[in-house]
C-alpha cells in the first residue's frame, strides 16, 4: 500500500532553517517518472505548491519560494526532504508532501501525507 | 504562471442537492485538470484527473467536465460526507498551481 509521512519541527524561529522529510513506502523514488512534491497550506487558506523531484532527480520550484527552497532525495532510505531558509511568520502552513506517479501523463496527486503543522514564531 | 480562478468560494446545499463547481484557467491547458477534496483537518484526496476521469475508489456521484479553459465538477445527490472544501489544479506542468476552493456546506 502507497502512504507518505511527513516529519519535522512544530516550531521554528524567523530566519531560521526549516527542514522536512517526507518518507514513503509502497513505491519506489527510483522508479520510471515517479516523482513527489511539496504543498503547503496556511490557516484557513488554499493549497500552494512548493517543489518537486523526479525520480532521475529532475526538479522543480515555484519561483514564489525559489530562492529559499532546496528539495533532495534520498533513495536508499524512501525519503524526500525540503528545506526552507531564512523562514518567517507567513510560512506557518501545514506542510504536505504528495505523490506525482505521471501514470496519467499528467502531474496530479493521487496520495497524499497526513501534513504536519509547522508554526514559525519567537 | 498558470492562475486557476474558483467559482463560487462558497455554497450552501441540502443532502441530495446536485451542487456544480466551476474553474477557470488564465490560458488553455487542453484537459489537464485536477479536483480534489478537502475534509478539516485532513489531506487533500485526488476526486478527477485529466478533467473528467474519476479517480479509483471516488463515488460515482462525482463528474467532472471541461477542456481549454473552462471546467466544472458536479456532484449529483449530495450526501452528508460531501460537505467539504474543493479544490481545482491544472496539472499540465509546473509551477503548479491551485484554485483558491470551494466550501460546499449544509443549507
Amino acid at each position: 500500500q502507497v502512504s507518505l509521512k511527513e516529519s519535522g519541527p512544530v516550531l521554528v524561529k524567523p530566519k531560521e532553517t526549516l527542514t522536512l522529510t517526507c518518507t514513503v513506502s509502497g513505491f519506489s523514488l527510483s522508479s520510471g517518472r515517479m516523482g513527489v512534491s511539496w504543498i503547503r497550506q496556511p490557516p484557513g487558506r488554499a493549497l500552494e505548491w512548493l517543489a518537486h523531484i523526479f525520480s532521475d532527480d529532475e526538479k522543480s520550484y515555484n519561483t514564489s519560494v525559489n530562492s529559499r527552497v532546496t528539495i533532495s532525495k534520498d533513495t536508499s532510505k524512501s525519503q524526500v526532504v525540503l528545506t526552507m531558509t531564512n523562514v518567517d511568520p507567513v510560512d506557518t502552513a501545514t506542510y504536505f508532501c504528495a505523490r506525482i506517479p505521471l501514470t496519467h501523463f499528467a502531474y496530479d496527486m493521487d496520495v497524499w501525507g497526513k501534513g504536519t503543522k509547522v508554526t514559525v514564531s519567537s | 504562471d498558470i492562475q486557476m480562478t474558483q467559482s463560487p468560494s462558497s455554497v450552501s446545499a441540502s443532502v441530495g442537492d446536485r451542487v456544480t463547481i466551476t474553474c477557470r484557467a488564465s490560458r488553455d491547458i487542453g484537459n489537464w485538470l485536477a479536483w480534489y477534496q478537502q475534509k478539516p483537518g485532513k489531506a487533500p484526496q485526488l476526486l478527477i484527473y485529466a478533467a473528467s476521469s474519476l479517480q479509483s475508489g471516488a463515488p460515482s456521484r462525482f463528474s467532472g467536465s471541461g477542456s481549454g479553459t473552462d471546467f466544472s465538477l458536479t456532484i449529483s445527490g449530495l450526501q452528508p460526507e460531501d460537505f467539504a472544501t474543493y479544490y481545482c489544479q491544472q496539472s499540465t506542468g509546473f509551477p503548479l498551481t491551485f484554485g483558491g476552493g470551494t466550501k460546499v456546506e449544509i443549507k
